[in-house]
């Protein structure tokens, strides 16, 4: 596709469920991050891949969250027994190696 | 240590030019970025600095001095539309991640 794809744009989830959020990058973009944004807030840093490998998970704010990236390509975000706090939007990005990113128009996670 | 400083908010004219200044501390540098980000929606780039000096794109210009660990990004002729957040972000070295200031809300008013 043109641009960043992610889905769903919005989901709402009950407390302790399970999320899967998906992000399709610009078809040849070896990089592949996700941030998290609070309302008002700037970007949180979760995880980037290069390629199907993480070399920095640092961000990932508990061991409920995982990430992982497929054939290169398509990346899933997933949150484990989800809490009122993860409730936020949550961005995916691509770029070639060291250059400008792009970002999707994210997914917008409300936890009751 | 990473540390990003920005203005937290910035107010200026329809018309007049305007300087959303960052200054950043990190262990290196590899690269200085500027984003859009209009409210609600996802950031957009617009500029890149990784050697001193003044990078030009219409209404729209950024600076970086590696030295003093400073960038500017400078707005000219504002409009109505230039109301946002402008993020300053610096790819830390010897990767691919980016470190993100928390923006300066610009309003433009009329």
């Amino acid at each position: 596709g043109a641009g960043v794809s992610q889905s769903p744009s919005n989901k709402v989830t009950e407390k302790g469920k399970d999320v899967e959020l998906r992000c399709d990058p610009i078809s040849g973009h070896t990089a592949l991050y996700w941030y998290r944004q609070s309302l008002g807030q700037g970007l949180e840093f979760l995880i980037y891949f290069q390629g199907n490998s993480a070399p920095d998970k640092s961000g990932l704010p508990s061991d409920r969250f995982s990430a992982e990236r497929t054939g290169g390509s398509v990346s899933t975000l997933t949150i484990q027994r989800t809490q009122q706090e993860d409730s936020a939007v949550y961005l995916c990005a691509s770029s070639l190696q060291g250059e400008a990113q792009y970002f999707g128009p994210g997914t917008r996670l409300t936890v009751l | 240590g990473q540390n990003i400083d920005q203005p937290t908010e910035m107010t200026a004219t329809e018309g007049a030019i305007v300087q959303i200044n960052c200054t950043y501390q990190t262990s290196g540098f590899n690269g200085l970025f500027w984003y859009q980000q209009h409210a609600g929606e996802a950031p957009t780039f617009l500029s890149y600095n990784v050697l001193d000096g003044l990078e030009e794109k219409g209404r729209f210009s950024s600076f970086l001095s590696r030295s003093k660990g400073y960038s500017y990004l400078l707005l000219k002729e504002l409009q109505m539309k230039d109301s946002a957040s402008y993020l300053c972000a610096v790819r830390a070295p010897g990767t691919y991640k980016y470190i993100f200031g928390t923006g300066t809300r610009l309003k433009v008013l009329a």
